[in-house]
């Protein structure tokens, strides 16, 4: 199995432009998470998705954020505009079926470093 | 005042030692207990999970968790420098995970 799969690794883009962020997650799973990592915030669930349908968003900062889930192999972050304190690592994971006691399942893709000048 | 809290190092431990990682979380509703490793540069993958009050051990790992005192613990024994990396704490309530900010950990040759 290829894992969790984010594409682009790295993104170097000027405030105000439009950042897509891409994710596939693995095959079979039926979660879908986005991650936000900064130095001074760590590691931040920013929006989760069950079955292609995003079951929570509170953790996106704002309007400028947008998550979808065409379908269950496909996900996309979008940040429109992008601003300087944006950049971060975005990691999308993936899991099948958290259970009430057992998430070990939970994988994370190799994450999209983001840079806004 | 942060849902994890670590403590975020650098934590310098000798090759062979034990190693302790300490977290400390402020939902009493939290289910279920995590400890990541991530190196420099790479993404968290996941090294143990710990539901129950008590030990758990998995190799040279010991999760140690007291909900009473919203505590969670990692020792690692014998410690190797391929152990060096940042640990994250995260906390599980419902159906999302809360991370710490995470200790980085050297292990010294």
């Amino acid at each position: 199995d290829a894992g969790v799969i984010q594409s682009p690794r790295h993104e170097v883009t000027e405030m105000g432009q439009e950042v897509t962020l891409r994710c596939k997650p693995i095959s079979g799973h039926d979660y879908l998470f986005w991650y936000r990592q900064t130095m001074m915030r760590g590691l931040e669930l920013l929006i989760y998705f069950n079955n292609n349908v995003p079951i929570d968003d509170s953790g996106m900062p704002e309007d400028r954020f947008s998550a979808k889930m065409p379908n269950a192999s496909f996900s996309t972050l979008k940040i429109q505009p992008s601003e300087p304190r944006d950049s971060a690592v975005y990691f999308c994971a993936s899991s099948l079926v958290i259970q009430r006691e057992n998430m070990k399942t939970q994988y994370f893709g190799p994450g999209t470093r983001l840079l806004v000048l | 005042q942060k849902e994890v809290e670590q403590n975020s190092g650098p934590l310098s431990v000798p090759e062979g030692a034990i190693a302790s990682l300490n977290c400390t979380y402020s939902d009493r509703g939290s289910q279920s207990f995590f400890w990541y490793r991530q190196y420099s540069g790479k993404s968290p993958e996941l090294i143990m999970f710990i539901y129950s009050n008590g030990d758990k051990e998995d190799g040279r790992f010991t999760a140690q968790l007291n909900k009473a005192s919203q505590y969670v613990s990692l020792l690692i024994r014998d410690s190797q420098p391929s152990d060096s990396a940042t640990y994250l704490c995260a906390v599980r309530a419902n159906e999302k995970l809360t991370f710490g900010t995470g200790t980085r950990l050297t292990i010294i040759p």
